[in-house]
């Protein structure tokens, strides 16, 4: 079973501060993407990275891949409260199907006016 | 376009009844899965089909049962409730994107169930 851990856990942070959240893997994973999810709601497909080194932004939200692909950071700019919730990173498996994907156990992100 | 939507949104058994959580896409996906999240465990994944007639195991399928007759519904059912299946279900579809690399989900809004 391939683990994602994702760190912190909880980030309780002021508007127009920086984060970085983590998602750590000692497994390879072809893809990896990021979620977020409100309460009450569905998660919802925040971006998809590929390849090894790969940097996606998105607005004020950056997304790294590893170099390795084992892991993967989301750094959130001048963070609003907008942007609160629940930040779930999730792998598809190295040389598996890619709709059967590993969940971290997510990073709950309050941003306080 | 209404997505994926999962009925019911709320839900309360007593334990040893059953009862199946109903999912609907309309973009005829082929892949769909159901999740169970818990809090601080993420999301876990249950069953999940890879199209009508073909369904498989996911991580924790203890206690749970799917069909997928058509493209469009993939219900869960629960056997025999027990307390520890108390959780908020999420159903997804999804497809392939970007060459096939990339696997866009798309999610219910849930459904929360407590079994007393």
């Amino acid at each position: 079973t391939q683990l994602l851990e994702q760190s912190p856990q909880f980030l309780s942070i002021q508007e127009g501060e920086n984060l970085t959240v983590y998602c750590n893997s000692s497994s390879v994973f072809s893809s990896l993407q990021w979620y977020r999810q409100e309460p009450g709601e569905g998660p919802v497909l925040l971006v998809t990275v590929v390849t090894g080194g790969e940097v996606k932004k998105l607005k004020r939200l950056t997304f790294q891949f590893g170099d390795a692909r084992k892991d993967s950071s989301l750094h959130i700019t001048a963070a609003q409260p907008g942007d609160t919730g629940l930040y779930l990173c999730a792998g598809a498996a190295s040389g598996g199907s890619n709709y059967k994907l590993t969940f971290g156990k997510g990073t709950l992100l309050t941003v306080n006016p | 376009n209404a997505g994926v939507t999962q009925t019911p949104k709320f839900q309360v058994l007593k334990t040893g009844q059953s009862m199946t959580l109903q999912c609907a896409q309309d973009m005829n996906h082929e892949y769909m899965s159901w999740y169970r999240q818990d809090p601080g465990m993420g999301l876990r994944l249950i069953h999940y089909s890879v199209g009508a007639g073909i369904t498989d195991q996911g991580e924790v399928p203890n206690g749970y049962n799917v069909s997928r007759s058509t493209t469009e519904d993939f219900p869960l059912r629960l056997l025999s409730a027990a307390p520890s299946q108390t959780s908020v279900y999420f159903c997804a579809s999804s497809r392939p994107s970007g060459g096939g690399f990339e696997n866009i989900q798309y999610f219910g809004a849930g459904t929360r169930l407590s079994v007393l």
